[in-house]
């Protein structure tokens, strides 16, 4: 089993919809949650930082971590062509660390006007 | 502020043969990261230096990775001789210190044919 599972998709939905990409972990040990988003030819930018569990917003974009459960999520409200992009969950071994990321595969994400 | 910069930003060359990759963090960053980018997969690290000594370098083949940091600033990432599964983008990011968040470079995108 992978320490981090994520559907790769691809994910398409038309402008205006809700988006909701997902994570599955193994380890427990995992303290801090990401997401990248990461557009063509471009290196991973972070999007979301998460610590423990718990909601956070940040205007169109809500990240959830369910520790219980090893499951967090990203939520994309009112979702633009310019959301169209690859979003990579992440998190980290260490406790008050983000050195030595574990990615997820990534979902690509087609937001189509 | 500038971004990280990477050189090459493609290379082509034919197993066996060997390869170096050329980064230059963000300034003043102490942090530097290599990931290998499998295509359909998410990052995975390499190596972590945090000023010129290496912190991480558990995942690095060193049978033919090899890395270095000199004087604590730019960084180079060498395979001799390269393998036709090194085909990847590879990707460098820095960060204020090992606790903080990693921006990324653009990447280059190796093809070993």
């Amino acid at each position: 089993q992978k320490e981090v599972e994520q559907d790769p998709g691809p994910l398409s939905v038309p402008e205006g919809a809700i988006v909701s990409l997902n994570c599955t972990y193994s380890n427990s040990a995992f303290q801090y949650f990401m997401w990248y988003r990461q557009y063509s030819r471009k290196g991973p930018e972070l999007l979301m930082y998460t610590y423990s569990s718990g909601n956070k917003e940040d205007g169109r974009f809500t990240a959830q971590v369910d520790k219980s459960s090893k499951y967090i999520s990203l939520f994309i409200r009112d979702s633009q062509p310019s959301d169209s992009a690859t979003y990579l969950c992440a998190m980290s071994h260490y406790g008050g660390s983000q050195g030595n990321l574990i990615f997820g595969k990534g979902t690509k994400l087609s937001v189509k006007p | 502020e500038a971004g990280v910069a990477q050189s090459p930003r493609y290379k082509i060359i034919e197993k066996r043969q060997s390869v170096a990759f050329w980064c230059n963090p963000i300034s003043g960053h102490a942090t530097l990261y290599w990931y290998q980018q499998i295509l359909g997969q998410g990052p995975k690290l390499l190596i972590q230096f945090q000023n010129n000594g290496v912190v991480d370098d558990s995942q690095l083949p060193k049978d033919r990775f090899s890395a270095e940091r000199l004087k604590g600033v730019d960084s180079t990432l060498k395979i001799q001789p390269a393998k036709l599964e090194d085909s990847a983008v590879y990707l460098c990011a820095s960060s204020l210190s090992y606790t903080d968040t990693q921006y990324f470079g653009p990447g280059t995108r190796l093809t070993v044919l």
